[in-house]
């Protein structure tokens, strides 16, 4: 069983439309990540929130919008994205943010395909 | 800001035999280093991690080793399996200041095959 949940599995959307990833952890951790990983590449950081708080955005262009509604919630709200931005976008969780030997927990990914 | 590097990129081997993957990373501040293994299509997952104040860890046929002077460290599978295929990413993170702080940069990846 994976111990971070991500919906949907799937996502398709075009370049007009409003979409949002959800990703949901019950292992009382206090740091949650977005990734983005193209295929055959490695995982992209994108935002960081510890203990709800953005930590760190790693210049993502503003098309992405992440939420933490609380320590167990993550969203990356979608708007106006590009076909480039087609990709699996895996959310993580750690106990905390940069804490040597806490490692992260991946979710199953949303793949998400923008026409 | 923290730069790994991971050779080889692809890697093939007879089951039976042993898998050795290098990585290099540049930031002096990084103590704590994972491997993932990612299956085709699915998440990846945590296999080993080690960190800066211990030299070798293992994990039945999985181990780990770390070069702190010369910045590198190594994943060792033995006994490989075809359900050993997969992607391997190594990862290394700083926990001292800087712009990589608390930031799990990743090496490019090294696909694995083991052939029955």
């Amino acid at each position: 069983d994976t111990e971070v949940t991500q919906t949907p599995k799937h996502l398709v959307m075009g370049m007009t439309n409003k979409k949002s990833l959800k990703c949901e952890q019950h292992m009382g951790h206090r740091a949650m990540y977005w990734y983005k990983q193209k295929a055959k590449k490695p995982p992209e950081l994108m935002f960081v929130y510890s203990y709800e708080k953005l930590s760190i955005n790693e210049s993502v262009p503003s098309r992405f919008s992440p939420e933490c509604p609380n320590s167990s919630l993550l969203n990356l709200h979608l708007h106006a994205l590009q076909p480039e931005d087609s990709a699996l976008y895996l959310c993580a969780s750690s106990q905390q943010w940069g804490l040597g030997n806490s490692p992260l927990h991946f979710g199953n990914g949303t793949r998400l395909t923008v026409t | 800001g923290e730069n790994v590097e991971q050779h080889p990129s692809t890697l093939s081997v007879q089951e039976g035999d042993s898998a050795v993957i290098k990585c290099t990373y540049s930031d002096s501040a990084s103590n704590y280093f994972p491997w993932y293994k990612q299956e085709l299509g699915k998440r990846p997952q945590l296999i080993i991690d080690i960190r800066s104040n211990v030299g070798e860890k293992k994990d039945q046929r999985i181990a780990v080793t770390l070069n702190k002077t010369a910045k590198h460290f190594s994943l060792h599978i033995t006994e490989t399996q075809p359900e050993d295929s997969a992607v391997y990413f190594c990862a290394a993170m700083p926990n001292a200041g800087g712009t990589s702080y608390g930031k799990l940069t990743f090496g490019q990846g090294t696909i694995l095959t083991v052939h029955p």
